[in-house]
């Protein structure tokens, strides 16, 4: 079965930091794009982060670049964001997901994991 | 940055069909795709490519994409299809999502 498992949320102060791994399972991790996407509370998806399948290229939203960083492990089928700098509105819902296609990328996200909630409060 | 925008809610009659715009800027030069999200559950790819259903995905779901606007059509709409869907395109190295479109089935 294929399967993205998120952990390393949790409850952080303002300006802290949180490690947020994705481990895959069922398919062949190496071959594919990856992506991180939140959802704050009761809103809606917001894309945050990808890494192509080679860890070569890297993209961020502005709202996290020079804040968050994106890596993979292809030898562990596990992808991470390094989160730093934290502010109230990063509290969201983190998912990881797989960009579809493998490598010709089909720009959309066939599977996503069940999230792993990050609270940035004081 | 880019935007996409959709209506904040469609109602539909169980049967009948349901269909929700995503507007953007020459959206019909990008690939569109669409996701269903129930409560308390991960996204759902439902269109992929404008057009294309992924595996297991029911036929009644269908997509399209021109100019300005990408559609997503649900016909013979079924009380399960009742959720929120977003769209969303690849623009200048990042994905942009939709504003979300609440369907309700009653």
């Amino acid at each position: 079965e294929v399967q993205l498992v998120e952990s390393g949320g949790g409850v952080v102060r303002p300006g802290g930091s949180l490690r947020l791994s994705c481990t895959a399972s069922g398919f062949s991790f190496d071959d594919f794009a990856m992506s991180w996407v939140r959802q704050a509370p009761g809103k809606g998806l917001e894309w945050v982060s990808g890494i192509n399948w080679n860890d070569a290229s890297t993209g961020y939203a502005d709202s996290v670049k020079g804040r968050f960083i994106i890596s993979r492990d292809n030898a562990k089928n596990s992808l991470f964001l390094q989160m730093n700098s934290l502010r109230a509105e990063d509290t969201a819902l983190y998912y990881c997901a797989r960009e579809g296609g493998g490598s010709s990328s089909n720009q959309a996200f066939d599977v996503w994991g069940q999230g792993t909630m990050v609270t940035v409060s004081s | 940055s880019y935007e996409l925008t959709q209506p904040p809610s469609v109602s539909v009659s169980p049967g009948q069909t349901a269909s929700i715009t995503c507007s953007g800027d020459k959206l019909g030069d990008k690939y569109a795709c669409w996701y269903q999200q129930k409560p308390g559950q991960s996204p759902v790819l439902v269109i992929y490519q404008d057009t294309k259903r992924p595996s297991g995905i029911p036929e009644r779901f269908s997509g399209s994409n021109s100019g300005n606007t990408a559609t997503l059509t649900i016909s013979g709409t079924q009380v399960m299809d009742e959720a929120v869907y977003y769209c969303q395109a690849w623009d200048s190295s990042s994905y942009v999502f939709g504003t979300g479109t609440k369907v309700t089935v009653l």
